[in-house]
């Protein structure tokens, strides 16, 4: 059972649109809320992450939208590109260790 | 630069095999986690270790067993592999409540 579930499983966008991706969770014990990024044949690698006092977080091209009442969060690239086409995970920590992640999204930006 | 190296990118094992998959980290952290990461489902906890000799069971231990002898080192040991256990498997590491680093995952083919 997938604690943490994220949307879309794929997504295709052009280069310069906006790519967004959901996640939603229920436990409310959830802690930190990282976005992980993966390339092909790599590890996935901590992009940006948010703690539940702050509603969003930006970073360069990428921001973290948190809505703690709906306990929903989600990624938003700005200005997509080609070289962000990966696979994004979401998760959730509780505690130091019990990490959840979503199923993840493929995004392909074309060009 | 922060490295998690697993020992093999690529390995295809028979039924009935006993596999070891080895993890090493460099920087001197005390956890260490052992993920499977299957289309669909995202990443998985199999075990992690919050100390040497110390390990945990995660979502999905069954037909799994760890190792943690010294603090860089954690193995993950398929005792009589099956097909159902072909997938990728993460090893990453992480200090205390931070981030997880992950190695780049080793692809396990059981035929």
């Amino acid at each position: 059972q997938q604690q943490v579930k994220q949307s879309p499983q794929s997504l295709i966008v052009q280069k310069g649109g906006i790519s967004i991706i959901n996640c939603a969770y229920e436990n409310t014990a959830f802690d930190y809320f990282p976005w992980y990024q993966q390339f092909p044949g790599k590890g996935p690698a901590l992009l940006i992450a948010i703690r539940p006092d702050v509603s969003e977080k930006k970073e360069g091209r990428f921001t973290i939208s948190f809505n703690k009442s709906a306990k929903q969060f989600s990624l938003h690239i700005m200005d997509s590109q080609p070289g962000d086409s990966a696979t994004y995970f979401c998760a959730a920590r509780v505690g130091n260790n019990d990490m959840r992640f979503g199923a993840g999204t493929r995004l392909t930006v074309k060009p | 630069d922060v490295k998690v190296t697993q020992s093999s990118r690529y390995l295809v094992k028979r039924t009935g095999e006993k596999v070891f998959l080895e993890c090493v980290q460099d920087m001197d952290h005390e956890n260490m986690f052992w993920y499977r990461q299957d289309p669909g489902l995202g990443l998985r906890l199999i075990y992690f270790s919050y100390d040497v000799k110390m390990k945990e069971k995660g979502d999905i231990p069954e037909g799994y067993s760890v190792s943690r002898e010294k603090k860089e080192r954690f193995s993950l040991i398929l005792e009589s592999a099956s097909t159902n256990q072909t997938s990728m498997y993460l090893c990453a590491s992480s200090a205390a409540a931070y981030e997880q680093y992950f190695g780049p995952g080793t692809r396990l083919t059981v035929t």
